[in-house]
């Protein structure tokens, strides 16, 4: 089983329409999550942490669920430039009592005038 | 601040020839890192440090080396290149703690092709 795992997509979706993506993770001693933006062809930007009660930034709400281990991400009202692949990142403790960043593959997103 | 800057953007090497990626950062961050990302991939960390003088190996450092003399640079040597060494590169780095200590500023990349 993958550390990190998430549906490539791509979801295709009309603009102004609501998205969720999820990922799993397989280990339970994770203790950060995040979410990344990536561009086609650009580094991963910071789209937002997530946080143990959930978060909203503006349209993108994030949850965890650290009892099934998945985090997920909703986008409600679609814009063209929402287009992206959308990076799970989580920051397992390792057993040498360091931090490291599993990334997922991405998930595809296309939102369609 | 110019956050992390990497050069070449691009490069081209033929089989068997070394080269250097350069990694700078003035944040001022502990930690650096360096991902691959083939396509259709997730990122695969290369090596990592958590300070000047300290290194230490991600999952596939095998071709690479990496040396971390101050806390601003961040230098991936590519020694014998094979083209199993096509992809990205991404530089990253991340402050050692207080507020936003564990997210990750990456580098724009650079994308090596080995013939």
């Amino acid at each position: 089983r993958k550390e990190v795992e998430q549906d490539p997509g791509p979801f295709n979706v009309p603009e102004g329409a609501t998205v969720a993506f999820n990922c799993t993770y397989s280990n339970s001693a994770s203790q950060s999550f995040f979410w990344y933006r990536q561009d086609c062809r650009k580094e991963p930007k910071l789209l937002m942490s997530v946080y143990s009660s959930g978060n909203e930034d503006g349209r993108f709400t994030a949850q965890l669920n650290r009892a099934s281990q998945y985090i997920s991400l909703l986008i409600r009202d679609s814009k063209l430039s929402d287009s992206a692949t959308y990076l799970c990142v989580v920051n397992p403790l390792t057993t040498s009592g360091t931090y490291k960043y599993i990334f997922g593959t991405g998930t595809r997103l296309k939102v369609l005038a | 601040n110019a956050g992390v800057t990497q050069t070449p953007k691009f490069r081209i090497l033929k089989i068997g020839q070394s080269m250097t990626l350069q990694c700078a950062q003035d944040m001022n961050h502990n930690y650096m890192y360096w991902y691959r990302q083939d396509p259709g991939m997730g990122l695969k960390l290369i090596y990592y440090s958590v300070g000047a003088g300290i290194t230490d190996k991600g999952e596939v450092p095998n071709g690479y080396n990496v040396s971390r003399s101050t806390t601003e640079y961040f230098p991936l040597r590519l020694e014998l290149a094979a083209p199993s060494q096509t992809s990205v590169y991404f530089c990253a780095s991340r402050k050692g703690g207080g507020t936003g200590a564990n997210v990750l500023t990456f580098g724009a990349g650079s994308r090596l092709t080995v013939l």
